[in-house]
C-alpha cells in the first residue's frame, strides 16, 4: 500500500536559517513526489515535483530512492516561507497520496 | 480565469442524506479530481476524471461517486451521509493527466458538515 509520511505536524525556525521538512513514502513502484504548499487563507498550491528538479522560492527537494524520502530544503528560510506543507505522492494508477503537511513558522 | 470554482462554499446535511457538490475547471482544462480533507489531515484522494472518463479512483465508499460534463465541469454525489463525511471537498483541474508539465490547481472548497 502507498503512503506518505510527514512527521512532523508544527516545525518552527529563526529566520535567516536552514529549514527542512522531511518526508518519507512507502511504494513498491515507482513514484512521482510533489510538494504542494498552503499559505494563510490561500488555495493549495503546487510547489515542486521532483521530476523536474528545479528550485521554487529557494526551495529544493531531492528524491531518494534509496531511503525512500524526498524531504524539502531551503538554506535560509523567510518569513513569507511560513505556511501548511504538504508532501504528495502520485502512482502509476493516477491515485495521489498526501501527508498529513507540516505547519512551517519562521521566526522573525 | 477565475481560476478552479467551486459551489456551494458552506453547506450543512442531516445523516442519511445526500448531496452533490460543483466544480468548475480552469477553462482549457480537461480533467478534474476530487479530494476529502478531514481537520487536521492532508487531502485524500476520491476521484480523477478526464474528458469525462473516470481515470482514477481513491479508497472510498461506492456512496461517493461523481461525474465530468461535455463542458468539464464536475459533480461529486455522495449518497447516504454519515457524520464521518464532515469535510473539506477539494476540487483541483489540470490540463492533462500526466507529463513533466503536470500541474493540479485547487479551488477553495466545499466545507461540508453533516449532523
Amino acid at each position: 500500500a502507498q503512503r506518505v509520511t510527514q512527521p512532523e505536524k508544527l516545525l518552527s525556525v529563526f529566520k535567516g536559517a536552514p529549514v527542512e521538512l522531511k518526508c518519507n513514502y512507502s511504494y513498491s513502484g515507482s513514484p512521482e513526489l510533489f510538494w504542494y504548499v498552503q499559505y494563510s487563507r490561500q488555495r493549495l498550491q503546487l510547489l515542486l515535483r521532483h521530476i523536474s528538479r528545479e528550485s521554487i522560492k529557494g526551495f529544493t527537494a531531492d528524491l531518494n530512492k534509496g531511503e525512500t524520502s524526498f524531504h524539502l530544503k531551503k538554506p535560509f528560510a523567510q518569513e513569507e516561507d511560513s505556511a501548511m506543507y504538504y508532501c504528495a505522492l502520485r502512482n502509476t494508477g493516477n491515485q495521489f497520496y498526501f501527508g498529513t503537511g507540516t505547519s512551517l513558522t519562521v521566526i522573525p | 480565469d477565475a481560476g478552479v470554482t467551486q459551489s456551494p462554499t458552506h453547506l450543512i446535511k442531516t445523516r442519511g442524506q445526500h448531496v452533490t457538490l460543483r466544480c468548475s475547471p480552469i477553462s482549457g482544462h480537461k480533467s478534474v479530481s476530487w479530494y476529502q480533507q478531514v481537520l487536521g489531515q492532508g487531502p485524500q484522494f476520491i476521484f480523477q476524471y478526464y474528458e469525462k472518463e473516470e481515470r482514477g479512483r481513491g479508497n472510498f465508499p461506492d456512496r461517493f461517486s461523481a461525474r465530468q460534463f461535455p463542458n468539464y465541469s464536475s459533480e461529486l454525489n455522495v449518497n447516504a451521509l454519515l457524520l464521518g463525511d464532515s469535510a473539506l471537498y477539494l476540487c483541483a483541474s489540470s490540463p492533462r493527466t500526466s507529463g513533466n508539465s503536470y500541474e493540479q490547481y485547487f479551488g477553495p472548497g466545499t466545507r461540508l458538515t453533516v449532523t
